[in-house]
């Protein structure tokens, strides 16, 4: 098993529903996740940082964490055509060297 | 907004020379990050530095090699370019337990 592991995708929804994404990690990782957004051909963009269990809101995303069941989603309300990307989910290594663990991304595609 | 360049943007060179690519860094982060990555394709960590004089290989197995003399300078060099070398390279920097902030990269291509 992979210490991060996302769907591909692509994921489509239609302008203004919500987007799930969706991340599973393994024990290899320690409790501090972070969401990039990559537009193609460009590089990784921070979105969001989550380290507590529970849901953390910023304007229209909102990252939920639940350790129990060691996954991690991200939730995009009001999706627009500009938020097609590929979206990367990390995680710390738990062995130090403040590592990130990266899965392979999610692309989603906004239609509208 | 993170502070971290990276030169050149692009660089198109023939195969054998030696190229370095440039990674500089204005946040005072002690720790600098090398990463690959194929259009398309995941970001794979080649090389990364937790302070200066301290260099370490990453996951994936690369032919560059790196130096962190300064804290806010982490290069790569190849010292003989071969067309497998055709990738996205990205430089990221970071202090403990924070996230990463990445540059634009340089797109390389070797003809």
């Amino acid at each position: 098993q992979k210490e991060v592991e996302q769907n591909s995708g692509p994921l489509s929804v239609p302008e203004g529903a919500i987007a799930s994404l969706n991340c599973t990690y393994s024990d290899r990782v320690s409790q501090s996740f972070f969401w990039y957004r990559q537009y193609s051909g460009k590089s990784p963009e921070l979105i969001m940082s989550i380290y507590s269990n529970g849901d953390k809101e910023d304007g229209r995303f909102t990252a939920q964490l639940n350790k129990a069941s060691q996954y991690v989603s991200l939730l995009i309300r009001d999706s627009q055509p500009s938020d097609s990307a590929t979206y990367l989910c990390a995680a710390l290594f738990s062995g130090g060297y403040n590592k990130l663990i990266f899965g392979a991304g999610t692309r989603l595609a906004v239609h509208p | 907004e993170a502070d971290i360049y990276q030169t050149p943007r692009y660089l198109v060179i023939g195969t054998g020379k030696k190229i370095t690519l440039e990674c500089s860094q204005t946040m005072g982060h002690d720790k600098m990050y090398w990463y690959q990555q194929d259009p398309g394709m995941e970001l794979h960590l080649i090389h990364y530095s937790y302070g200066v004089n301290s260099t370490e290989k990453g996951d994936l197995s690369s032919e560059s090699t790196v130096s962190r003399i300064r804290t806010e300078h982490f290069p790569l060099t190849l010292e003989s370019a071969r067309p497998s070398h055709t990738s996205q390279y990205l430089c990221a920097s970071s202090v403990s337990n924070q996230p990463q902030h990445f540059g634009d990269g340089t797109r390389l291509s070797i003809l």
